[in-house]
């Protein structure tokens, strides 16, 4: 069976500091990967997503970054956090051609 | 642009009712519809899906219905328990190779004992 792990689970980290979250698929291969954010209370804001290694697509302009290294591996990054970066961060995978995507347990990130 | 969204932000009901969740949406060309279930801190969890060639499909103990006509998407939980209290995401495909989701802003459903 497919999981989908994040690390770390929560993060402080101050304004200015750099940023990097981890999310990695096990038991499949050449997944869809989505990063999300959410801000309390409220839905889900896609801020990039990837069809394979190398290949990002990002939804908003903003303070962030994504890389796929590896083909199970999605990374978002920032140089400088913003206190308006704090917030749920949410992977998700989905098989290739299909919509169903899985999420994973997210980061819970505090900009301060 | 068109989106998803919610009739109902919150939902209070009795241990062992029906719940019903609705969802409208405004994209007449989204042919794929998702419900996610949201626990306090985790991340969304996968429920029931349908597609726009079908009108209603169910699995276990919840049912979701899908009215093309009116744009309106819902999902019925039988026999509501406490740990059905969550919030409570559809999602439609906009279409394309890369399969994303548009979200709706979520329902808070409390289960009473």
């Amino acid at each position: 069976s497919q999981t989908i792990h994040q690390w770390p689970a929560t993060l402080v980290q101050p304004v200015g500091s750099p940023l990097s979250l981890e999310c990695t698929v096990e038991g499949t291969s050449n997944p869809n990967l989505y990063w999300y954010r959410q801000a309390a209370g409220r839905g889900l804001q896609l801020l990039f997503y990837s069809v394979g290694i190398g290949q990002i697509s990002s939804e908003v302009p903003q303070n962030l970054s994504a890389s796929r290294p590896q083909d199970r591996q999605f990374i978002l990054s920032s140089k400088k956090l913003l206190l308006s970066d704090s917030g749920f961060y949410l992977c998700a995978w989905s098989p290739k051609d299909r919509e169903t995507q899985y999420f994973g347990p997210g980061t819970r990130l505090l900009v301060l | 642009g068109e989106s998803v969204g919610l009739h109902l932000p919150t939902l209070s009901v009795q241990e062992g009712d029906n719940s019903i969740i609705n969802c409208a949406y405004s994209n007449s060309a989204s042919d794929y519809f998702i419900w996610y279930k949201q626990e306090s801190g985790k991340g969304p969890q996968f429920i029931i899906d349908i597609r726009s060639n079908m009108d209603k499909r169910q699995g276990q103990r919840v049912t979701v219905l899908l009215n093309k006509t009116v744009k309106h998407l819902s999902l019925q939980i039988a026999a509501t328990q406490p740990g059905d209290s969550a919030v409570y995401f559809c999602a439609e495909n906009e279409g394309g190779s890369n399969y994303k989701l548009t979200f709706g802003k979520g329902t808070l459903l409390t289960v009473n004992p």
